[in-house]
């Protein structure tokens, strides 16, 4: 079956400190990879999608396929980017998304 | 343009009535979705349509109806509510494989 983990529930990191948001994602084909967020109370937003290897909000995500991973980078977290996070893979007509990670940047 | 909208934006049920959640779009996309968001388990997906007049069923649809009538809107049913249909729905569109649009959601309680 096609899975997506999320392997962290919730990350705290001081501001100013390093992000990693881990998403590891099932072996098929070759599947387009997403990070979509979800700031409080809000609808969820693409963040970025590998294809367009964009940078956006000073997030980044490398696609490795030996390790299938995508994980989110950011260098410096900022308190605006306390927010849930969700990793999501296309598949045959839909989308598989992991459980989240929320993300919370303390002051 | 308005995007993706869903009515209502809350709603309070008893178990055992019924109700009807519209999600509409304005960006023409093939593709719609119907997801449940609870804690813990991330989004999950109830029903999906590849176009007007499809539907096919995605990893939860059990106490579920949709209906695609019109391409722009996409309807999902709850026949008889039960409490643990209490959830926050969450309508999206897509042109298909490409990047999915949410609506606000909808949050349920059943009692």
């Amino acid at each position: 079956a096609q899975r997506v983990t999320q392997p962290e529930k919730l990350l705290s990191v001081f501001k100013g400190a390093p992000v990693e948001l881990k998403c590891n994602y099932s072996y098929s084909g070759s599947p387009e990879l997403f990070w979509y967020v979800q700031y409080s109370r809000q609808r969820l937003q693409l963040l970025l999608r590998h294809i367009s290897r964009e940078s956006i909000k000073g997030f980044t995500a490398d696609l490795n396929k030996g390790e299938t991973s995508f994980h989110l980078k950011k260098p410096f977290a900022q308190e605006e980017d306390s927010a849930m996070y969700y990793c999501a893979r296309s598949g045959t007509y839909k989308y598989i998304f992991g459980t989240g990670t929320r993300l919370k940047v303390l002051a | 343009n308005a995007g993706v909208t869903q009515t209502p934006k809350f709603r309070v049920l008893k178990t055992g009535q019924s109700m009807t959640l519209l999600c509409a779009q304005d960006m023409n996309h093939e593709y719609m979705y119907w997801y449940r968001q609870d804690p813990g388990m991330g989004l999950r997906l109830i029903h999906y349509s590849v176009g007007e007049g499809t539907t096919a069923k995605g990893e939860v649809p059990d106490g579920y109806n949709v209906s695609r009538l019109k391409k722009q809107n996409f309807l999902l049913g709850l026949e008889s509510a039960a409490p643990s249909q209490t959830s926050v729905y969450f309508c999206a569109s897509s042109t298909g494989g490409e990047t999915q649009y949410f609506g606000p959601g909808t949050r349920l309680l059943v009692l």
